[in-house]
């Protein structure tokens, strides 16, 4: 699987947006950018996917590239809740590789 | 989303003793369900692959005589921990696959302690 490349940690204001980068230089083509969330003792939650085009839904945004060699992932107003470690995951299957992800944190 | 659950939430056996997982999946069918060990401060680490009445397909490095992975319907997987140790101490997470092969649901994880 392709890797992916993110910063250990984001610090956030409260109600502020947040911009989480993700770099995957070697994706293949028929990889899809995946993004999950996983709060402390919990289960991942699925955040969004996308594959070409930028992508919303209720919980953020998906900025893809047109190179398709990095995405962003943005919360557009961030609460306590946002809190928790962030994965960006390149998959063409059913198959998850999960990495270190980026640990945010908000600030009330 | 869909609802993926596991139980128990926790378990705390002695070491040599077997324990059973099972992860169901609430209001859909899965075909496809994937059990995942994570350690303290680490990410999440793919053990293994449950296809519905069929073998498990183990990660390089999975015990599968170990990790036994059992599948016998579309809504239940089950993962027996046999002859645990305390170095088998981690939380164990699965996760179903929807309609739709890019959207994964966890359950909320199994806590297993062996003393």
């Amino acid at each position: 699987d392709a890797k992916t490349t993110q910063p250990n940690s984001m610090e956030s204001n409260e109600e502020e947006p947040v911009h989480l980068p993700c770099n995957h230089s070697t994706i293949s083509g028929t990889d899809y950018i995946h993004w999950y969330r996983q709060l402390p003792s919990q289960g991942p939650e699925y955040v969004i996917h996308g594959l070409t085009s930028n992508v919303n839904n209720r919980m953020a945004s998906l900025a893809i590239a047109e190179d398709r060699k990095s995405s962003t992932l943005i919360l557009h107003r961030a609460t306590l809740r946002d809190a928790a470690v962030y994965y960006c995951i390149l998959s063409s299957d059913y198959k998850l590789s999960f990495g270190a992800g980026t640990t945010v944190t908000v600030r009330a | 989303g869909a609802v993926v659950s596991q139980h128990p939430s926790w378990v705390i056996c002695k070491s040599g003793t077997s324990v059973k997982i099972e992860c169901r999946s609430l209001d859909f069918q899965a075909t496809t369900m994937f059990w995942y060990r994570q350690f303290p401060k680490q990410s999440l680490m793919l053990m293994a692959t449950s296809n519905e009445g069929s073998k498990a397909t183990y990660e390089q490095g999975v015990e599968k005589d170990k990790f036994l992975i059992n599948h016998a319907s579309l809504t239940l997987s089950t993962l027996t921990v046999t002859s645990a140790h305390p170095e088998d101490s981690s939380f164990y997470i699965c996760s179903a696959g929807g309609e739709s092969y890019n959207e994964q649901f966890f359950g909320p994880g199994t806590r297993l302690t062996v003393l």
